[in-house]
């Protein structure tokens, strides 16, 4: 089945120790997305790669980098994690950017960071 | 600014019908997302409203009023197994189409 994959599921880092989130999909989607979740909270979108084109959200720290090496994966890399950066982060795709519900996003199960 | 409300909970009876409402103002509207999300779980696509009107599958349906600014979801012959959160998300008219998300409602099922 074409999915979206991320791992580890969970992570657990110590206070400014860097740390990679990894992604991947089998579904051949233009767009990857990286989000940040906290608890009861709407998913934060910290940047989007359009093909090789990366699109950082204005308020996203610096502390957060992201790579797309190629089609398939996605990298979060987190360089100094603070006790603030624990949250669950998922990677998400679509087809497109444009409008339309067969550009919906698909997300993956998430990776649920701890920080110590 | 641009802003997304939903209720933060509700509770429901198995069997009965639920409706979870959002109001939304951002500037621009490119269509309306309903996503559910199980707790520690993903969000998964339940529907999507573009015009005005009801859009039916199966036992979820999604209402749109674009001059209203307002869409529910709604949840029919509820099941345990709908316990979860549900999010509303708008597509703005950025030049990148972004999701504006709400908190989501987090809906509780009881026997």
């Amino acid at each position: 089945d074409a999915m979206v994959i991320q791992n580890p599921r969970y992570q657990v880092t110590q206070f400014g120790k860097p740390v990679t989130l990894s992604c991947s999909q089998t579904l051949n989607h233009n767009v990857m997305y990286w989000y940040q979740q906290k608890s009861s909270q709407a998913p934060k979108l910290l940047f989007h790669y359009y093909d090789k084109d990366f699109n950082n959200e204005a308020d996203t720290p610096d502390n957060f980098q992201s790579r797309r090496p190629n089609t398939s994966f996605c990298f979060l890399d987190i360089r100094s994690p603070g006790l603030g950066d624990a949250a669950m982060y998922l990677c998400a795709t679509s087809k497109g950017l444009a409008g339309g519900p067969s550009y919906e996003q698909y997300f993956g199960p998430g990776t649920r960071l701890t920080v110590t | 600014g641009q802003n997304i409300d939903q209720p933060t909970e509700m509770t429901a009876t198995e069997g009965a019908i639920v409706q979870i409402n959002c109001t939304y103002q951002t500037s621009g509207f490119n269509g309306l997302f309903w996503y559910q999300q199980h707790a520690g779980e993903a969000p998964t696509f339940l529907s999507y409203n573009v015009l005005d009107g009801l859009e039916e599958k199966g036992r979820f349906s999604s209402f749109l009023s674009r001059s209203k600014g307002y869409s529910y979801l709604l949840l029919k012959e509820l099941q345990m197994k709908d316990s979860a959160s549900y999010l509303c998300a708008v597509r703005g008219d950025d030049s990148n189409y972004q999701l504006i998300w709400g908190a989501g409602t987090k809906l509780i099922i009881k026997p």
